[in-house]
């Protein structure tokens, strides 16, 4: 595609339920990078994969949240039982080299504005 | 946790002139890069330099890097109203994990 992409743009949802939030990259970006941006502040890193492979998950704040990308491309992020202090901006961004060696440049998706009530 | 220290948080100035916005970082990069949010809109990426340049140039962009001061400095020179944004600057670590580190970011607003 001609960019990253995001869906929903906005969801807006009850504690306690789940959500999933999809990511579709720029086609044939090996790697895939999720990020939580609370109000006023700069994206913090969540997880990344290398194509379907995914390597570092250490920022993810809790085992409430998890994110796949079972073939490679499209990539999901579930968050279980969400809580009030999960409403935050969540993006998404694609880079086409593969990440661990020289890093190159991210693009960044529009991005899911999370409100949990 | 945010490595990035932007400086200032917030910058006012008149269109035409030029904003400097410094960049502070604290572990050792392989490169780093700015970045432009504008209202409402998703995060766009400015320039990359890598922790062996010492500056780089695109369009009315300069990106200068002190890896010894473990610095960095963005100057928009011939400011324009589409300017106004928040600009961040984002590190990627050597040896680290591969997400990009963020700052919290530099409020710019162009007076016309």
């Amino acid at each position: 595609g001609a960019g990253v992409s995001q869906s929903p743009r906005y969801k807006v949802t009850k504690r306690g339920q789940d959500v999933t939030l999809r990511c579709d990259p720029i086609s044939s970006h090996a790697t895939l990078y999720w990020y939580q941006q609370a109000l006023g502040q700069g994206p913090e890193f969540l997880t990344y994969f290398n194509y379907e492979a995914q390597p570092d998950k250490s920022g993810l704040p809790s085992d409430r949240f998890s994110a796949e990308r079972p073939e490679g491309s499209i990539s999901t992020l579930t968050i279980q039982r969400t809580e009030q202090r999960d409403s935050a901006m969540y993006r998404c961004a694609s880079s086409s080299g593969l990440a661990g060696g020289y890093q190159e440049t991210q693009y960044f998706g529009p991005g899911t504005r999370l409100l949990v009530l | 946790s945010q490595q990035g220290e932007e400086d200032p948080q917030a910058l006012s100035i008149q269109e035409g002139e030029n904003a400097t916005m410094n960049c502070s970082y604290k572990t050792s990069i392989n490169n780093l890069q700015w970045y432009r949010q504008n209202s409402g809109r998703g995060l766009v990426h400015l320039i990359l330099i890598r922790s062996n340049e010492r500056e780089k140039h695109s369009g009315r962009l300069r990106v200068t890097l002190d890896t010894s001061k473990k610095s960095s400095s963005l100057l928009i020179t011939a400011s324009r109203a589409a300017d106004t944004a928040s600009y961040f600057c984002a590190t990627g670590a050597r040896g680290g994990a591969d997400g990009l580190t963020f700052g919290k970011g530099t409020h710019l607003i162009i007076q016309p």
